[in-house]
């Protein structure tokens, strides 16, 4: 059964780097035909995806955030990593990770997801 | 890249039938059958329920269903039961430029 879990600080500053991890039990990232996202929720709100990466380590952003976020994955950790900089109150949010699969669930949908790990921006 | 639209809200009665809608353009929702819909009760991370338009992942039932027309994709949700009351968010492939888009979500109410 994979499983995922977020891991990382609860407690950013503005301006600086958010950087969470997801470590991947149950399963290989670099699977043929997996991909895993970051996905996240600001209070009271809806989701929004911020990114994926797929087991060949091609990535895709959200062109909103593009320009502040790296994703990336390591396989000898069986892990994948968000960096998001220039963080603002605007970015506070639940952080989930989760998988998808290009055989089994098509392209942008996820099956499994983490439990979510909740990061607040603040000074 | 802008989020799909969802009616915020949608309701109906125990064992009523509700149909959600999600509309997008025709670079997201009407260019690929790659549309997915997610349940989400409060505290807890959200769960695949469709996926490729009208497509269930092993364990849900029967009674989610979804469907595309142009640019809007559907989910309905037959024989409400009060386990049905949740979040529901729509999400279509949009492209290798913009990958993927999520809408603002409905709040199904089991009356």
């Amino acid at each position: 059964q994979l499983q995922l879990q977020e891991s990382g600080p609860g407690l950013v500053k503005p301006s600086e780097t958010l950087s969470l991890t997801c470590t991947v039990s149950g399963g290989s990232i670099s699977s043929i035909s997996y991909y895993w996202g970051w996905i996240r929720q600001a209070p009271g709100k809806g989701l929004e995806w911020i990114g994926s990466i797929y087991y060949s380590g091609t990535t895709y952003y959200n062109p909103s955030l593009k320009s502040r976020v790296t994703i990336s994955g390591d396989t000898s950790k069986n892990q994948f990593s968000l960096k998001l900089t220039s963080v603002t109150a605007a970015d506070t949010a639940v952080y989930y990770c989760s998988r998808g699969s290009t055989v089994t669930t098509g392209l942008c949908a996820f099956d499994i997801w983490g439990q979510g790990t909740m990061v607040t921006v603040s000074p | 890249q802008s989020a799909l639209t969802q009616p915020p809200s949608a309701s109906g009665s125990p064992g009523q039938s509700v149909t959600i809608s999600c509309t997008g353009t025709s670079s997201d929702v009407g260019d690929y059958d790659y549309v997915s819909w997610y349940q989400q009760h409060p505290g807890k991370a959200p769960k695949l329920m469709i996926y490729e338009v009208n497509k269930r992942p092993s364990g849900v039932p029967d009674r989610f269903s979804g469907s595309k027309s142009g640019n809007t994709a559907s989910l309905t949700v037959s024989g409400l039961q009060a386990e049905d009351e949740a979040d529901y968010y729509c999400s279509s492939y949009a492209g290798s430029n913009n990958w993927g888009v999520f809408g603002g979500g409905t709040k199904l109410t089991v009356l």
